[in-house]
């Protein structure tokens, strides 16, 4: 079954440092997102990604994170001067196509980022 | 986005049938319904969807009455695999899927 990749699996970091997760999703997907997870809270959007773009991103994705799709596969998330309130869970997802019927999204089994 | 409650937490037994059920009071005609399982420092994984009446999959059922302000999760004959956070989701066509807090719903042997 395909499947959405994520690496790393967990990064530690200092405070300040910049970081890129990455991500491989399905290869016939079209539309990408980044979600992040607190410890024990709930699963946050960040950004939407179609057709090399960002179609949609929430308040969190300021001016520290940016998204970029360098060579057709990949679809990397980078943070460019980490805080400690950006230890989480970041998860990445693919959806196929858009329509009524595509409520599923794919999701990656996660990163998690530790800031010191 | 509609607005969804759904319990913070259930506990049931293996064997018995579980179902979750999430108010939508606000639910717009634009907006479709679906429901993801999320285990402990993994992904969300999709369950199910639906627009009105029931659907069926190989894993579970989803009951949406006439006036989808709500909507029910049927897990039928649930193992100690099934303990996880539930979420409902309530969104629109083409848009972006938020996620709530979902329910912990926990099985006991």
């Amino acid at each position: 079954e395909p499947e959405v990749t994520q690496t790393p699996s967990h990064q530690v970091t200092q405070m300040g440092q910049e970081v890129i997760l990455r991500c491989v999703p399905i290869s016939n997907h079209l539309y990408f997102y980044w979600y992040r997870q607190i410890l024990g809270q709930k699963v946050e959007f960040l950004v939407s990604f179609y057709n090399n773009e960002i179609s949609e991103k929430s308040e969190i994705f300021d001016d520290q994170f940016s998204v970029e799709r360098p060579d057709g596969s990949n679809f990397t998330l980078k943070i460019r001067s980490t805080k400690l309130e950006d230890s989480a869970m970041y998860f990445c997802a693919s959806r196929a196509t858009r329509g009524w019927d595509t409520g599923e999204l794919f999701f990656g089994e996660g990163s998690r980022l530790t800031v010191l | 986005l509609a607005k969804t409650t759904q319990p913070i937490s259930m506990d049931s037994y293996e064997g018995q049938e579980v179902n979750i059920t999430c108010s939508h009071n606000n639910i717009a005609t634009n907006d479709y319904i679906t429901w993801y399982q999320q285990f402990p420092s993994q992904g969300p994984r999709f369950i199910i969807q639906g627009y009105k009446t029931k659907v069926t999959n190989e894993v579970a059922s989803l009951f949406i009455p006439a006036d989808r302000k709500s909507s029910t999760l049927s897990l039928p004959r649930v193992s100690l695999s099934d303990t996880a956070v539930y979420y409902c989701l309530v969104y629109k066509r083409d848009d972006k899927i938020i996620f709530g807090k979902g329910t912990r719903l926990h099985i006991l042997p």
